[in-house]
């Protein structure tokens, strides 16, 4: 299957401390891409970052791709009780389709 | 910008029940349009998407049927529910060569 996995499946932590999200992937890929989804909603578009690239930054998120390893990380800094969600990582190979992974469920703690 | 519109938002139905869900889109043409499942707590699955008017494609082995007859509209369909069949289900498109996908605000069904 090409579909990637996220680690840890969940993760709990206090306000103003920074989270680490990493997804795992087997295949080749064109873009890797990041979601959030708030409970028994839509996903919603973080971040893509390319297969040449390595870093990519928006406002408190950061997200590194590692080719060489199938990996990538989502790095949230000083986070808020509002980034509480599931996070997905996505990637697409070579078609349209966008494969997800199995998640990352957040908890942050005011 | 698009607009996805996805209805109904719940529904609880009887095995071996039709189902029809649709999704519209907005804002828009010629989008890419896919059908996600996702179990509870668990990743979104791709079940089918499509390119354009008529053209469907099939990711997995299954009780559901997609269609496709008009640029911006996007039918999940089945003849007769099975327990197995309930999950969230996620409309999306991609449009204009941009890579994101934007997603609309799901239907939960419970087959019983």
């Amino acid at each position: 299957s090409q579909q990637g996995e996220e680690d840890p499946q969940a993760l709990s932590i206090q306000e103003g401390e920074n989270a680490t999200m990493n997804c795992s992937y087997k295949t080749s890929i064109n873009n890797l891409q990041w979601y959030r989804q708030n409970s028994g909603r839509g996903l919603v578009h973080l971040i893509l970052i390319r297969s040449n690239e390595r870093e990519k930054h928006s406002g408190r998120l950061r997200v590194t791709l590692d080719t060489s390893k199938k990996s990538s990380s989502l790095l949230i800094t000083a986070s808020r009780a509002a980034d509480t969600a599931s996070y997905f990582c996505a990637t697409s190979h070579n078609t349209d389709k966008l494969i997800f992974g199995t998640g990352t469920r957040l908890q942050v703690f005011p | 910008s698009q607009t996805i519109h996805q209805w109904p938002a719940t529904l609880v139905q009887p095995v071996g029940s039709p189902l029809s869900l649709e999704c519209t889109v907005e804002g828009t043409s010629n989008p890419n349009l896919y059908w996600y499942r996702q179990a509870a707590g668990r990743g979104l699955q791709l079940l089918f998407y499509s390119v354009g008017i008529g053209q469907i494609s099939s990711e997995v082995p299954q009780n559901l049927s997609a269609s496709r007859p008009q640029d911006r509209q996007f039918i999940l369909s089945s003849k007769k529910l099975l327990l197995s069949d309930s999950g969230f289900y996620l409309c999306a498109c991609q449009t204009g060569g941009n890579e994101k996908l934007f997603f609309g605000s799901g239907t939960q069904l419970s087959v019983l």
